[in-house]
C-alpha cells in the first residue's frame, strides 16, 4: 500500500525560512509524480498553493516555493510570516490515482 | 471570481445512501477535470475520486470503490457521488474540487446510528 509521508509537525520564528518535504514509499519523487501543495487554515477549505512541482497559482505569495529536494517534493516558506501558521499537505498522481500526504502542522512562533 | 458549493450531506445510518451534489459557478465548468476530497473531523485530507471533464475517466480511491459513483452534468454545471453502503468511516466533510485549484467549502456527511 502506497503511503505519502509529510513531517507531522514544524516550527519556524517570524522572518525564518522552513522547508517541508513530501516522500513516497515507491521511491524517489519526480516531476511525474506532478507534487502540488496545499494550506488549509481552520475551519477553512484547503487553497491551493503549488502545482506540478514548482508553479505558482495566481495567489500564491512569493515567499512560497516549490521543488524537488533529494528524492522528495518540497515546499520552502521563506521569510515567514504569522499568516502563515496553518496545515500544509502534499499530493502526489500515481498514474489515475491521487494521494494526500499526512500534513504538516507548521507553527510561527 | 470561481466558485464551487456542494450539498446534499447529513446524518444517515450505516449502510445507507447519500448523494452529493456540487454547483459551479464563474467558470468554464465543462472544460474542467473534478475531484471529490474528503476530511475526517481532526484527520487530514483524502482524495476520493476523480472524473475528467467529459466523463470518459473515472477513478476512486481503494477505501470507496464499489460503493461510490462519481458523475457529472456538464449542462447543469454540476458535479455528483452518489454515496451508498456507507459505514462510519465515511464520516467527514466532503469537498468538491476542480483540478484541485477550485475548492468548495464542503458539506458534512456523518454515519452514525
Amino acid at each position: 500500500q502506497t503511503v505519502v509521508t509529510q513531517e507531522p509537525s514544524l516550527t519556524v520564528s517570524p522572518g525564518g525560512t522552513v522547508t517541508l518535504t513530501c516522500a513516497s514509499s515507491t521511491g524517489a519523487v519526480t516531476s511525474g509524480y506532478y507534487p502540488n501543495w496545499f494550506q488549509q487554515k481552520p475551519g477553512q477549505a484547503p487553497r491551493a498553493l503549488i502545482y506540478d512541482t514548482t508553479n505558482k497559482h495566481s495567489w500564491t505569495p512569493a515567499r512560497f516555493s516549490g521543488s524537488l529536494l533529494g528524492g522528495k517534493a518540497a515546499l520552502t516558506l521563506s521569510g515567514v510570516q504569522p499568516e502563515d501558521e496553518a496545515d500544509y499537505y502534499c499530493l502526489l498522481y500515481f498514474g489515475g490515482f491521487r494521494m494526500f500526504g499526512g500534513g504538516t502542522k507548521l507553527t510561527v512562533l | 471570481e470561481a466558485q464551487l458549493m456542494e450539498s446534499g450531506g447529513g446524518l444517515v445510518q450505516p449502510g445507507g445512501s447519500l448523494r452529493l451534489s456540487c454547483v459551479a459557478s464563474e467558470f468554464t465548468f465543462n472544460s474542467y477535470n473534478m475531484n471529490w476530497v474528503r476530511q475526517a473531523p481532526g484527520k487530514g485530507l483524502e482524495w476520493v475520486s476523480y472524473i475528467s471533464s467529459s466523463s470518459n475517466t473515472i477513478y476512486y480511491a481503494d477505501s470507496v470503490k464499489g460503493r461510490f459513483t462519481i458523475s457529472r452534468d456538464n449542462a447543469k454545471n454540476s458535479l455528483y457521488l452518489q454515496m451508498s453502503s456507507l459505514r462510519a468511516e465515511d464520516t467527514a466533510v466532503y469537498y468538491c474540487s476542480g483540478t484541485f485549484d477550485i475548492w468548495g467549502q464542503g458539506t458534512m456527511v456523518t454515519v452514525s446510528s
